[in-house]
């Protein structure tokens, strides 16, 4: 089975620090995901990355940066945490499939819940 | 802006009860539709994708259809038990690659 292991559950973070969050998998995917969710809103896509040191904007990326330096890892980066960035944060995985992104499976991480205060 | 919507929003049903949901999702540029189940405090879980217009996907008790004509995708759960109890959130796929979920429909299975 595909695991995607981020590091923390709960994590709390005060205003204007640097915050890394850390995704792990383990079997090989090329693409890797972050993503968070709010509350009456679904799952909203941040960056994804496709191959190493390769990063692509999603939907909201502002506030937040990322890093892939070996295929395994993606790394989230909040690169000075404000209060609307507390959030559940959830990173996934796929196969390249094809050619194209979207017709794989995308397999999560337990979420990390990030309260900044 | 790509919408995804899914109906309804919540849904209380018995054990043994049959339901059904709805995600409805732009018709042009269509590429492939993602079903997850999320249950609380687990990751959620795939649990079908589909490509084609007129697909059907079944695991279990567990359905899906899909109508890309039209821009719509049922999930259906037959005889729903305690365990069946999660989020269901369906994802859209354009030929970007990008996924654009729904806010999800949560179900409570009541024993």
């Amino acid at each position: 089975d595909v695991k995607v292991t981020q590091s923390s559950r709960y994590l709390v973070k005060r205003t204007g620090e640097k915050v890394f969050l850390e995704c792990v998998q383990d079997m090989d995917h090329e693409n890797m995901f972050w993503y968070r969710q709010d509350p009456g809103l679904g799952l909203r896509l941040i960056y994804f990355s496709y191959d190493v040191k390769m990063k692509e904007k999603g939907d909201i990326p502002e506030g937040y940066s990322v890093s892939r330096e070996k295929k395994e890892r993606f790394s989230l980066i909040l690169e000075s945490a404000s209060t609307n960035q507390t959030s559940m944060y959830l990173c996934a995985s796929s196969l390249f499939g094809q050619g194209a992104l979207g017709n794989q499976p995308q397999h999560f991480g337990d979420g990390t819940r990030l309260s900044i205060l | 802006i790509l919408n995804v919507e899914q109906s309804p929003q919540s849904l209380h049903v018995q054990e043994g009860d049959s339901t059904n949901f709805t995600c409805s999702f732009p018709s042009s540029n269509f590429y492939a539709l993602h079903w997850y189940r999320w249950e609380t405090a687990k990751s959620p879980e795939a649990l079908f994708v589909m490509t084609l217009n007129g697909d059907e996907k079944k695991k279990g008790r567990i359905s899906a259809t899909l109508n890309t004509k039209e821009g719509y995708s049922y999930l259906y759960i037959k005889g729903s038990q305690p365990e069946d109890s999660a989020t269901y959130l369906c994802a859209f796929s354009s030929n970007t690659g990008k996924l654009i979920f729904g806010q999800g429909t949560t179900l409570q299975v009541k024993p």
